[in-house]
């Protein structure tokens, strides 16, 4: 059964640390990963990785992808408490003709001034 | 541009009521999602529709029936609602297939509770 597993599930950090979050998953030759950030409502999308081993950048944020190592990395830089969130990840198995993501329990990011 | 509306926002329930959530996409997608997000559990697919006149059962399909009414409308309808289906219920749609660089985007959920 494919599976998908974020670390850590939660985290306290204060304005200006950076943070790294992770997601490893048990999907084998799956076709994309996205990364997604949830505050109080819809979860609204950050990145799409389809490669291993390029970084996506999006201001402060940063992710990357290791195909090989099956895990994906999301960076965020000088944090604000904007950045509170919970963030998700969400690997894409490699179902033929249908786009099924599997989306792991996320890490709920909590950012103190 | 609205993109996902889902209706309504909140309710509350009897065990045994039915209802019916409603979700209407104007992106012109093809493919729409029902998920549920529980404590602890993420997102959890329940049913799926590919393209207009299609749908398919996710992982949590169990007491739940879904309509593709027409390429905007993806409803999902609780029979006989249990306690166990105390949730927040999430729509997503998406392009379809031949857009695989295109992620899911989501409405803002509907919140119900059964008691």
């Amino acid at each position: 059964e494919d599976k998908v597993v974020q670390s850590p599930l939660s985290l306290v950090v204060h304005e200006g640390d950076t943070v790294t979050l992770n997601c490893s998953y048990e999907v084998t030759n799956f076709r994309s990963l996205l990364w997604y950030k949830q505050e109080k409502k819809a979860p609204t999308f950050l990145f799409m990785l389809t490669s291993s081993g390029i970084e996506k950048k999006s201001g402060r944020l940063s992710s990357i992808l290791d195909k090989k190592e099956l895990f994906s990395i999301l960076n965020i830089t000088a944090t604000q408490t904007g950045d509170s969130a919970v963030y998700l990840c969400a690997p894409l198995p490699p179902t033929s003709g249908t786009y099924k993501y599997i989306f792991g329990t996320g890490t709920r990011l909590k950012v103190l001034a | 541009n609205a993109g996902v509306t889902q209706t309504p926002k909140f309710q509350v329930l009897k065990t045994g009521q039915s209802m019916t959530l409603q979700c209407a996409q104007d992106m012109n997608h093809n493919s729409m999602y029902w998920y549920r997000q529980d404590p602890g559990m993420g997102l959890r697919l329940i049913y799926y529709s590919a393209s207009e006149g299609t749908t398919d059962k996710g992982e949590v399909p169990n007491g739940y029936n879904v309509s593709r009414l027409n390429k905007r409308e993806f409803s999902l309808r609780l029979e006989s609602a249990a306690p166990s289906q105390t949730s927040v219920y999430f729509c997503a749609s998406r392009p379809g297939q031949g857009h695989s660089n295109q992620p899911q985007h989501f409405g803002d959920g509907t919140r119900l509770s059964i008691l």
